[in-house]
């Protein structure tokens, strides 16, 4: 089944200690992103990789890592979580970047940082 | 500052009736938008889309209307059906972007 799995689903953690959000996708897809959902604020970008080796920065990167060694994965990494990180993030992937190419969401990763 | 604005978080439609969600954005150099509905404990899937060429997407039951003068769009769906109970997110991309944009959701319940 063509699908983007995060691991985990649900996550409390305390402030400065440092996880990863794993995200990976099945379907051979070159383009993957990060997103986080807030009440009122909708979804927003993290970061995004074009290609293997290949990341940029989103709308709201600051507190974040993200690496892409290999094509199916695209792991998000909080070196030092703080409380405002506390969110539900979203990992996404297509064929491609642009708008030809639709977007496959993960079934997202609610975060809690105390 | 939200570019992509849904002004109704909620709606409520009786089975059978029509169903319209509206969108707002405010960037002139949006020239795509897409619709998105997501159901509890999944991710958001894609639904529609509409590019600014168009002042009209049609795909079944679902219709997307854009006016880009007034810088709003629509998403009809008639008939409504139980199913459809989601929460529908509007997106929008600029040229060359490599971002969405999106609201902040409409939560439709479609009551049977």
């Amino acid at each position: 089944e063509a699908q983007v799995t995060q691991n985990p689903r649900y996550l409390i953690t305390v402030t400065g200690k440092k996880l990863t959000v794993t995200c990976s996708q099945n379907m051979n897809h070159e383009y993957m992103s990060w997103y986080r959902q807030d009440p009122g604020l909708g979804l927003r970008q993290i970061y995004y990789s074009m290609n293997v080796e290949v990341t940029d920065k989103g709308d709201v990167p600051e507190g974040y890592k993200v690496s892409r060694k290999e094509k199916r994965n695209f792991p998000l990494i909080l070196e030092s979580p703080s409380p405002n990180q506390t969110s539900l993030y979203f990992c996404a992937s297509s064929l491609a970047s642009g708008r030809l190419y639709e977007q496959f969401f993960g079934p997202g990763t609610r975060l809690t940082v105390l | 500052d939200q570019q992509v604005k849904q002004n109704s978080p909620s709606l409520s439609v009786q089975e059978g009736r029509i169903s319209i969600l509206n969108c707002d954005y405010t960037n002139s150099m949006f020239d795509y938008f897409l619709w998105y509905k997501k159901y509890p404990a999944e991710g958001p899937t894609f639904l529609i889309s509409i590019s600014s060429i168009k002042d009209k997407n049609e795909d079944g039951r679902f219709t997307v209307f854009l006016n880009k003068s007034a810088k709003h769009l629509s998403l009809h769906i008639v008939p409504s059906q139980p199913g459809d109970s989601a929460v529908y997110f509007c997106a929008a991309e600029g040229k060359g972007a490599n971002n969405l944009f999106f609201g902040t959701g409409t939560r439709l319940t479609v009551i049977p």
